[in-house]
């Protein structure tokens, strides 16, 4: 079965430095989606971005950016210039192919952001 | 926010008791996912549904059960709840099976077996 290996258990910067989650997958097959949620103090999850297997394009959301390589099975997110709004536990999680029926979760990787 | 609501929120009770959790969604959606959060474990799929009366297992099953007689309610049920299923427990909706659609969750369960 898929895996992702999310190695950050917790991450603790100051308010605008950069900090990179990593995110590492196993799969056998050759078409996946990779997605990572955010799940703030609160509780609950909020999809955040969703990448195919054939789209090896880094993808930049305002402070969010996402590198995607398949060389090296990663899905890594960047938050540049963090805030203290970004302080969450951040989840990486993979589906293969037809089946979003067994979307495997890494165990998250929880950042604070101290001001 | 996708249409999704869970009850009850937070619940406690005690081991051998039986328990039900339901989610409630207003988007039609026709699957439907039930998880558990465990710290160093993410989240792990209980059990789905993929419409009305059809359900199947997921990764870790053992001990829970689950209904669904109308396409939008969704019940996890703990036959006779034991300490080790103590944990956060979210519902998720898809609009289809296809990989490259995310699920959307709702704000979770906080369940406590004492």
């Amino acid at each position: 079965a898929q895996k992702v290996t999310q190695a950050q258990t917790e991450i603790s910067v100051v308010e605008k430095e950069d900090v990179t989650l990593d995110c590492v997958y196993e799969t056998r097959d050759t078409t996946y989606y990779l997605f990572w949620y955010k799940q703030p103090p609160s509780g609950e999850l909020v999809f955040l971005i969703r990448r195919n297997s054939f789209d090896e394009q880094n993808e930049i959301s305002g402070r969010y950016s996402w590198n995607f390589q398949k060389s090296t099975s990663s899905f890594n997110f960047t938050i540049t210039a963090s805030q203290v709004v970004d302080s969450a536990v951040y989840f990486c999680a993979l589906s293969e192919r037809w089946n979003n029926n067994d979307m495997r979760f890494g165990a998250g990787t929880r950042l604070t952001v101290k001001p | 926010d996708a249409g999704i609501t869970q009850s009850p929120r937070h619940k406690v009770t005690e081991t051998g008791t039986p328990v039900t959790l339901r989610c409630h969604q207003t988007e039609n959606h026709r699957y439907m996912y039930w998880y558990r959060q465990d710290p160093g474990h993410g989240l792990r799929l209980i059990h789905y549904s993929y419409g009305v009366k059809d359900t199947d297992k997921g990764e870790v099953s053992d001990g829970y059960s689950v209904s669904r007689s109308k396409t939008e309610d969704f019940l996890l049920t703990l036959e006779s709840a034991t300490s080790s299923q103590t944990s956060v427990y979210f519902c998720a909706i898809s609009e289809s099976s296809n990989s490259n659609q995310p699920q959307h969750f709702g704000d979770g369960t906080r369940l406590s077996i004492l």
